[in-house]
């Protein structure tokens, strides 16, 4: 039973249009939600998070925004640019407890 | 962020042996570690979590005899895989948290090929 899902395996934008990325989540018990930036043979980076009491959150080019009423989040990132290419994962935690991962989406911006 | 260092990056061994791999909470404690394993084009799979000083608790199918975790420090955790079958061959990947706060951080991850 997947708990958090990405829907779309990849997405492919031109780079300085914005890149939005869908996820959605089944267990209303998650209060703390974070999206993470992988490149292939290396560890998850952290990008940004979101507690379940907020419903947007910003950080430079990239805003979370939180629907909990549709178990929906989504990441945005404007101006998308080529260094942003990589495999984007979504996550979330119960009360701080162990991190549950989305299967991921790739994201190839094109100059 | 903080930073924990996982070691080593990439290893190769022979049917049979055992290989450890190394998680470390650089600047902060890590009361609580997390082992991941990721097979190719597949998200990021909890294998156990580890509390400092306490036995890891296991995720449902993840054989503890075979994968011994020990987390005998606030800096330090280890994965052994023992008795490694070429069906292990995977990308292991650690997280560490410290006590309050919700963020992990992850380590580097360990490409490990059993031939």
């Amino acid at each position: 039973d997947q708990q958090v899902k990405q829907n779309s395996p990849s997405l492919s934008v031109q780079e300085g249009r914005i890149s939005i990325l869908n996820c959605d989540y089944t267990n209303s018990m998650f209060d703390y939600f974070l999206w993470y930036k992988k490149y292939p043979a290396e560890g998850p980076t952290f990008l940004i998070s979101i507690s379940s009491i907020k419903d947007k959150n910003e950080d430079g080019r990239f805003t979370v925004f939180l629907n909990k009423s549709a178990k929906h989040l989504s990441l945005h990132i404007v101006p998308s640019q080529p260094g942003d290419s990589a495999v984007y994962f979504c996550a979330a935690s119960e009360y701080g407890n162990k991190l549950v991962f989305g299967a991921g989406t790739i994201l190839r911006v094109k100059s | 962020g903080a930073v924990v260092s996982q070691h080593p990056s990439r290893v190769i061994c022979k049917s049979g042996t055992s290989v450890k791999i190394e998680c470390r909470s650089l600047d902060f404690q890590a009361t609580t570690m997390f082992w991941y394993r990721q097979f190719p084009k597949q998200s990021l799979m909890l294998m156990a979590t580890s509390n400092e000083g306490s036995k890891a608790t296991y995720e449902q199918g993840v054989e503890k005899d075979k994968f011994l975790i020990n987390h005998a420090s606030l800096t330090l955790s280890t994965l052994t895989v023992t008795s490694a079958h070429p069906e292990d061959s995977s990308f292991y990947i650690c997280s560490a948290r410290s006590q309050g706060d919700t963020e992990a951080f992850f380590g580097q991850g360990t490409r490990l090929t059993v031939v």
